[in-house]
């Protein structure tokens, strides 16, 4: 147990439609990471959070948006959904914002249909 | 932009000795990580390198040259549960930001 907890494990819902992510890093860390990872896909960096501020940003589309809340939990909203969204979404925190190992969650399985 | 290049996929016996290979181009290189990722599972550290040289821990050594842009994952004794994915990923930070990229991944498959 990595001590990072995503929620919910498994999501299904049609094309159209949004959900959102929650992940609760491991206590004390302040960084929080999302990823996805498709099929045959590595994993693709979407966005950073430190202490509750936007850290740094990679391929995330601007259906997608995300926080970090003053507790230090995040969430991830995807909007719009399109087919080419399923995927695995992991969320990753770390003690501070660089240098140091991070540490992932289960993940979450979202699948568009 | 940064660019992380590691063999798609591996076999090896059950027993024997593997290296992982791993090369990198990347600014502001703030150090270099392994994972290991089992199928459906969530990525786990293995190893950390900021400098250059061996990293030795257990069964697995993570090796380092920066100025080839260049790693490796050394796995002795292998085992069965060792067959699961690799992967690498770089830390590097610039403009104020940090980030951590992956590459795809090398799938490692250990046969009897």
């Amino acid at each position: 147990d990595s001590g990072v907890t995503q929620t919910p494990k498994h999501l299904i819902t049609a094309t159209g439609q949004r959900v959102t992510l929650r992940c609760s890093p491991r206590s004390g860390d302040l960084s929080v990471y999302w990823y996805q990872q498709s099929l045959d896909q590595g994993l693709q960096f979407l966005i950073q959070y430190y202490n509750g501020e936007e850290r740094a940003k990679g391929n995330i589309l601007e259906r997608f948006s995300a926080q970090q809340f003053p507790d230090l939990h995040s969430e991830l909203n995807l909007s719009s959904l399109e087919l080419g969204d399923s995927a695995l979404y992991f969320c990753a925190s770390s003690v501070d914002g660089g240098g140091t190992e991070a540490f992932f969650g289960q993940g979450t399985r979202l699948t568009v249909v | 932009g940064q660019n992380i290049d590691q063999p798609t996929e591996m076999t090896a016996t059950e027993g024997a000795i593997v290296q992982i290979n791993c090369t990198y181009q990347t600014s502001g290189f703030n150090g270099l990580f392994w994972y290991q990722q089992h199928a459906g599972e969530a990525p786990t550290f293995l190893s950390y390198n900021v400098l250059d040289g061996l990293e030795e821990k257990g069964r697995f050594s993570s090796f380092l040259s920066r100025s080839k842009g260049y790693s490796y994952l050394l796995l002795k004794e292998l085992q069965m549960k060792d067959s699961a994915s690799y992967l690498c990923a770089i830390a590097y930070s610039g403009a104020g930001s940090y980030q951590l990229t992956f590459g795809k991944g090398t799938k490692l498959s250990v046969i009897p």
